[in-house]
């Protein structure tokens, strides 16, 4: 079975512009999350989905955005780019958004290069 | 809140010594405790979870973790580390604000193997 699969694994952009990254779930899993690892440092949450709306929304401005769509894909954007936001975006999935607290996993992670 | 400290941010030792990866863990409520691991390039791996049916949690590749709330501890250990255990590692809590289980995760504990 295929596990999580995230498009593009790399990405180059500048400051300023806008950049929308795909993640696509285990099948049957519903939930869907979004991770912000900056190198040297653990994950950090940005957004949980479970059917479609949003179950959690972690420490990050107004820039960033999610949505999961009806087959549980999932799409984060992210506007007017800064520097900072150079980092690994890691998309999880899992059976029930957490209700009985089901690991997540992991895919392999998009690398996003801010010039 | 909950918040995770791992000890060291580097740990070397030699293939067949013992591994010891340390996390200590706040949380206001019992935790749900998890260690990943990541490898260059790819995403987390789930090693082993704690759901407080036992406080020694057996884990993939012959790690196991022990809980212990009087010392707000899980540390994660293995008898004889291999090569391929060289590795970026993660401490996770979670608890559900609200009803969905979040993560936090800790900062990494690097694994040196030297042969």
């Amino acid at each position: 079975d295929a596990g999580v699969t995230q498009s593009p694994t790399h990405l180059i952009k500048t400051r300023g512009q806008h950049v929308t990254l795909r993640c696509s779930p285990i099948s049957g899993h519903k939930s869907v999350s979004w991770y912000q690892q900056v190198l040297g440092q653990g994950p950090q949450f940005i957004f949980q989905y479970y059917e479609k709306e949003e179950r959690g929304r972690g420490n990050f401005p107004d820039r960033f955005s999610a949505r999961q769509f009806p087959n549980y894909s999932s799409e984060l954007n992210v506007n007017a780019l800064l520097l900072g936001d150079s980092a690994l975006y890691l998309c999880a999935s899992s059976l029930d958004g957490g209700y009985s607290n089901q690991p997540q996993h992991f895919g392999d992670g998009t690398r996003l290069s801010i010039l | 809140a909950q918040s995770v400290t791992q000890l060291g941010s580097h740990v070397s030792v030699s293939e067949g010594a013992l591994v010891l990866l340390r996390c200590n863990y706040s949380s206001s409520v019992p935790p749900y405790l998890f260690w990943y691991v990541q490898y260059p390039n790819q995403g987390l791996q789930l090693l082993l979870k704690y759901t407080s049916a036992a406080t020694l949690v057996k884990g993939i590749n012959g790690f196991e973790a022990e809980f212990k709330k009087s010392e707000t501890s899980f540390h994660l250990t293995k008898p004889s580390a291999h090569m391929s255990d060289a590795a970026e590692y993660f401490c996770a809590v979670s608890h559900s604000p609200g009803g969905s289980y979040i993560p936090t995760f800790g900062r990494g504990t690097s694994l040196i193997v030297h042969p």
